[in-house]
């Protein structure tokens, strides 16, 4: 079975400062990709980066950064000089390598993050 | 770029009656998904399908039932509504090639309310 754990229900920060988002996962397949979807307060759900299992370098796109670590089942997320516009549900998923998934996710329960002005 | 679109966006239903939210997409996409999204909670997956013909169970399918007669559409019908069911729904499409999970792509959401 997979499982996908935001520990982090919720997040506040001010302005400017750096926050992580913390996404830990489950899976016996070997192959496996990893998601962050970001869902803004008009409800869609914005994909942001996927990675996968078989490729452990860290990515940066602008302000957003991630970090995948297969020694600790992690895959977080940093948002660094925060924005008020950031402030969004974000959801960490999972996708088994095996045959029979149909390319289906498993979703976290997601990170409400605000940024304050 | 029309991507995948949801109708209705809002509706409110009565308990024991039926409807069916519509999912079109215009982008190919062979796979498509239906999840339901409860308040403060992650999404969980309903149905979903490899190509037209072909669907198969997710987590939560009690209560709903799909189709897939063409590549662009995925309607999700509920039949006997219940308040349970009362939840925002997504539905989605990816694309199955290049070797590897390629990204889903969602709707703007139905947001059902049943009463």
């Amino acid at each position: 079975a997979q499982k996908v754990t935001q520990a982090q229900t919720e997040i506040s920060v001010v302005e400017k400062e750096d926050v992580t988002l913390d996404c830990v996962y489950e899976t016996r397949d070997t192959t496996y990709y990893l998601f962050w979807y970001k869902q803004p307060p008009s409800g869609e759900l914005v994909f942001l980066i996927r990675r996968n299992s078989f490729d452990e370098q860290n990515e940066i796109s602008g302000r957003y950064s991630w970090n995948f670590q297969k020694s600790t089942s992690s895959f977080n997320f940093t948002i660094t000089a925060s924005q008020v516009v950031d402030s969004a549900v974000y959801f960490c998923a999972l996708k088994g390598g095996g045959q029979t998934s149909g390319s289906r996710l498993t979703f976290g329960e997601g990170t409400q993050l605000t940024v304050n002005p | 770029n029309a991507g995948v679109t949801q109708t209705p966006k809002f509706h409110i239903l009565k308990i024991g009656q039926s409807m069916t939210l519509q999912c079109t997409q215009d982008m190919n996409h062979n796979y498509m998904y239906w999840y339901r999204q409860d308040p403060g909670m992650g999404l969980k997956l309903i149905y979903y399908s490899v190509g037209a013909g072909i669907t198969d169970k997710g987590e939560v399918p009690n209560g709903y039932n799909v189709s897939r007669s063409t590549t662009e559409d995925f309607p999700l019908r509920l039949e006997l509504a219940a308040p349970s069911q009362t939840s925002v729904y997504f539905c989605a499409s990816s694309y199955s090639g290049g070797g590897g999970a390629q990204p889903q792509h969602f709707g703007d959401g139905t947001r059902l309310s049943i009463l």
